[in-house]
């Protein structure tokens, strides 16, 4: 079966600095992957995606991502966080050829002063 | 443009009531998708339709659940009867179909409540 692992289920850390949101996909045919990002009582907004090409992905709000297709990982990204950046992370693979996405449980970002 | 818009925002009803979400997608979007959102289960897809005509229902719960796309600006989720633990946030979301490359873009979620 597909499944989406992120294995941290909160991350604290202080602002300023950086931090990293792991996530790990179940995968033998090409994939699409995404990094959303839910704000408190909001739906989900798109921070990054990777389709093909460069490895290394930017996304809004200074965060990046990089696809590693040995490790099957997409690990979130960003060097110095900001008391905003609080809010649930998810991450989601989209398996080529289904349109739907498969999430991952997400990952609550807490960033304390 | 308005985004996804989902009504009600927030519902909040008995045991055994019909409940009917809405959702209007983002126009010229060709694909909807209806999420349900909880502690236990995270972010579980319940259907999606590609041109209006489902694709993938299999994440329907049980046949209380029911989806339907009437055109391109409309679809509603429908439970009937309801019950305590359909208590959730359902998200829509549409998007652009090219086979899965698309972001999706998704609504603002009504918080439903089964007491």
């Amino acid at each position: 079966a597909q499944s989406v692992t992120q294995l941290d289920s909160q991350v604290p850390v202080f602002e300023e600095a950086p931090v990293e949101l792991r996530c790990n996909y179940s995968s033998s045919v090409s994939v699409y992957l995404f990094w959303y990002v839910q704000y408190p009582n909001q739906g989900l907004q798109l921070l990054l995606k990777y389709l093909s090409g460069s490895t290394l992905v930017k996304g809004i709000n200074g965060f990046e991502a990089e696809f590693n297709k040995s490790q099957t990982s997409f690990h979130l990204r960003k060097p110095s966080v900001h008391i905003s950046d609080t809010a649930e992370y998810f991450c989601a693979v989209s398996y080529t050829g289904r349109r739907a996405l498969t999430f991952g449980s997400g990952t609550r970002l807490q960033v304390q002063p | 443009d308005a985004g996804v818009i989902q009504s009600p925002r927030h519902e909040v009803t008995e045991m055994g009531q019909e409940v009917t979400l809405r959702c209007k997608p983002i126009s010229g979007h060709n694909s909807l998708f209806w999420y349900r959102q909880t502690m236990m289960r995270g972010l579980e897809l319940l259907i999606y339709f590609n041109n209006n005509v489902p694709i993938d229902d299999s994440g329907m719960p049980e046949d209380r659940f029911s989806a339907k796309m009437p055109n391109a600006s409309f679809s509603t989720l429908k439970i009937q009867p309801s019950e305590p633990r359909d208590s959730a946030v359902y998200f829509c979301a549409s998007s652009l179909d090219d086979r899965g490359k698309n972001e999706q873009y998704f609504g603002p979620g009504t918080r439903l409540t089964v007491t």
